[in-house]
């Protein structure tokens, strides 16, 4: 079945590691994003990348590192930068470069520090 | 200041009443995306609907880009309607989705 698939589903991490979360979508989409939610509150942006190598910062990319070696492959890299890393992390991909298509979301990752 | 805002921030329904959510939006879009986010969270895609009505089942969704607001209707509500809805739109030129904080439904057997 064609979709966006992350893995972990859950990640503990102790504080001062760095840790990444895995993107992969067999949809040909151009375009990937990563997005960060707090309880109670809507998603926010943290990078995206509308080309193999090429990415660019979104509003909360303090913390955080990615790639884009191949066009099926997003990882999310949260470094021990990030002061408060514990959240949803939700990645998203939608087809060609433009902004007017339709995005599509992974099940997401729950990343909790101990 | 806010460029997407949902209202209302909660609501609470027995099973089988209608609702409507709102999205205001601050500029023009060229994408607007309505999703429910279920309780393991995921997001699932509801409409996209940049103009105009659309309608998949008991649920319908108009959105008047030149007034910029977006509905989202939800007849004979079920229980499992219950989750957070959300709306994302591309706002100007932007390049990515920026969500509002979304609806809260409860629907009450």
């Amino acid at each position: 079945d064609g979709g966006i698939t992350q893995s972990p589903k859950y990640l503990f991490r102790k504080e001062g590691q760095n840790v990444t979360l895995s993107c992969e979508q067999n949809l040909n989409h151009d375009a990937m994003y990563w997005y960060r939610q707090d309880p109670g509150q809507g998603l926010r942006l943290i990078y995206y990348s509308q080309i193999v190598n090429d990415f660019q910062k979104g509003d909360i990319a303090e913390g955080y590192s990615v790639s884009r070696e191949k066009k099926e492959s997003f990882p999310l890299t949260v470094t021990s930068a990030q002061k408060n890393p514990t959240a949803f992390y939700l990645c998203a991909s939608r087809r060609g470069r433009q902004d007017s298509t339709e995005a599509f979301f992974g099940q997401g990752t729950r990343l909790t520090v101990v | 200041g806010i460029q997407v805002e949902q209202s209302p921030p909660d609501l609470i329904l027995q099973e089988g009443a209608n609702s409507t959510l709102r999205c205001n939006f601050s500029d023009s879009v060229n994408n607007l995306q309505w999703f429910h986010q279920n309780p393991w969270g995921q997001l699932i895609n509801l409409f996209y609907i940049p103009s105009g009505t659309k309608q998949n089942g008991r649920l319908s969704a108009t959105t008047v880009a030149t007034e910029r607001y977006s509905l989202l209707y939800i007849s004979s509500s079920q229980t499992t309607d219950s989750g957070v809805y959300f709306c994302a739109v591309n706002l100007g030129s932007a390049r990515q989705l920026t969500f509002g904080s979304g609806t809260q439904l409860t629907v009450l057997p």
